[in-house]
């Protein structure tokens, strides 16, 4: 029945790791997949996905779509303290691209 | 400054006790959208409109009512709120449902 799966659930590493972080989906006329970080506050936008294979990066934070296999990961090099958050994915999908469904997100601890 | 508002910020109620959570976009966006966040359940979708006067069901729409007669507003009605509705709302907008949404602050809700 889940639509978006994301794994870890929860993570703790120390300042410099490389996190890769999972995500997993399951619907019919995909759209998009997006990537949001969530810190004590609304999500913020980190990345769209719409084509397989293409590499979006942002500074330390890289991402890539695979749509045969039907997941994401995003990367995180060199991780700091402030990139402890939630990290959210989130699929569009249907005919019309009317519907946008979250997975459970991936809470990463950086620890100094 | 480009930004999506939510009032009230924090709320505590009774159960039973009609209520209303508004929002408001700035950014002329047409898609508009309600979403609850629980612990371990990720963002859940509760109705979303693409337009003035046009809404639909999320995933969890039980408990709830819209409306959008205005394009830059997009309340949210609980009109006999449970304990089960406890939660942290958050509104988004974004130009299209394919697009990045623009999350609103949230709302922190109790239900006594």
């Amino acid at each position: 029945e889940d639509k978006v799966v994301q794994s870890p659930l929860s993570l703790v590493v120390h300042e410099g790791d490389t996190v890769t972080l999972n995500c997993s989906y399951e619907v019919t006329n995909f759209r998009s997949l997006l990537w949001y970080k969530q810190e004590k506050k609304a999500p913020t936008f980190l990345f769209m996905l719409t084509s397989s294979g293409i590499e979006k990066k942002s500074g330390r934070l890289s991402s890539i779509l695979d749509k045969k296999e039907l997941f994401s990961i995003l990367n995180i090099t060199a991780t700091q303290t402030g990139d402890s958050a939630i990290y959210l994915c989130a699929v569009v999908w249907g005919n019309y691209g009317q519907n946008f469904v979250f997975g459970p997100g991936t809470r990463l601890s950086v620890l100094p | 400054e480009a930004q999506v508002t939510q009032n009230p910020r924090y709320l505590i109620t009774v159960t039973g006790k009609k209520l209303t959570v508004t929002c408001s976009q700035n950014m002329n966006h047409e898609y508009m959208s309600w979403y609850r966040q629980d612990p371990g359940l990720g963002l859940r979708q509760i109705y979303y409109s693409m337009n003035v006067e046009v809404t639909d069901k999320g995933d969890v729409p039980e408990g709830y009512k819209v409306s959008r007669k205005e394009k830059r507003n997009f309340p949210l009605i609980l009109e006999s709120p449970s304990p089960n509705q406890t939660s942290l709302y958050f509104c988004a907008s974004s130009f299209s449902r394919v697009e990045t949404q623009y999350f609103g602050p949230g709302t922190r809700l109790l239900v006594l």
